[in-house]
């Protein structure tokens, strides 16, 4: 069956360090990959999106990568900030043709520590 | 400024009750998505619609049933509700072509 993992539950980095987060998935050939940021009490928010035929995308001090040999996506922050500190989720779009559905990681809680 | 809201944000409920909970969005979204959020599990789809009279299942739809009579409302319904849907309840909606999904607020429903 599926299966995405999403590293360590929780992350616990320095204030202006680089926050990396990875997502493996399983059984899966995912036409697209996002991430998603969490708040407490809140509904998910799109961060990125990458595509199967792209390696890398940034937006500000968001990077995020897609390695779909190693079925792996990497979510990097840099300068990190305390306001960083929120639950990032991944997300795994369908294979071209079907619903386009998302399945989700149960994410990863970063706390930026000042 | 368009949006997605949820209602009621809280609820409480006993074994057996039937419960609906309310999502409207103003987008004009024809694709509308319901999500269960708990721990480990991260968000599991329930239901989905991607245009009015349309419902499909998702992968935790037993016990849950959805109607789409319009395209800014898809209410969730328990039929009977259980202990084991005690859970955050998420709506989401997105723009047909594209992928990207907003989601509201959450219901947080607890069942006694």
């Amino acid at each position: 069956s599926q299966k995405i993992e999403q590293n360590s539950e929780a992350l616990n980095i320095q204030e202006g360090k680089t926050a990396t987060l990875t997502c493996n998935y399983t059984n899966y050939s995912p036409a697209y990959l996002q991430w998603y940021r969490q708040d407490p009490g809140r509904g998910p928010v799109f961060l990125l999106l990458i595509r199967e035929n792209e390696k890398e995308k940034r937006k500000e001090r968001l990077k995020v990568t897609f390695d779909t040999t190693l079925k792996q996506s990497l979510f990097h922050i840099t300068a990190s900030q305390p306001a960083d500190s929120a639950t990032y989720l991944c997300a795994l779009g369908g294979p071209l043709g079907s619903a386009r559905q998302l399945t989700f990681g149960s994410g990863t809680q970063l706390t930026v520590l000042p | 400024d368009a949006e997605i809201t949820q209602s009621p944000r809280h609820k409480i409920t006993e074994t057996g009750r039937q419960v609906t909970l309310a999502c409207h969005q103003t987008w004009n979204h024809n694709n509308m998505f319901w999500y269960r959020q708990d721990l480990g599990h991260g968000l599991r789809l329930i239901h989905y619609s991607y245009g009015v009279h349309d419902t499909n299942k998702g992968e935790v739809s037993d016990g849950y049933s959805v109607s789409r009579s319009n395209t800014e409302d898809l209410p969730l319904t328990l039929e009977s509700a259980a202990s084991s849907q005690t859970s955050v309840y998420f709506c989401a909606s997105r723009r047909t072509g594209t992928d990207t999904q907003y989601f509201g607020p959450g219901t947080r429903l607890t069942v006694l």
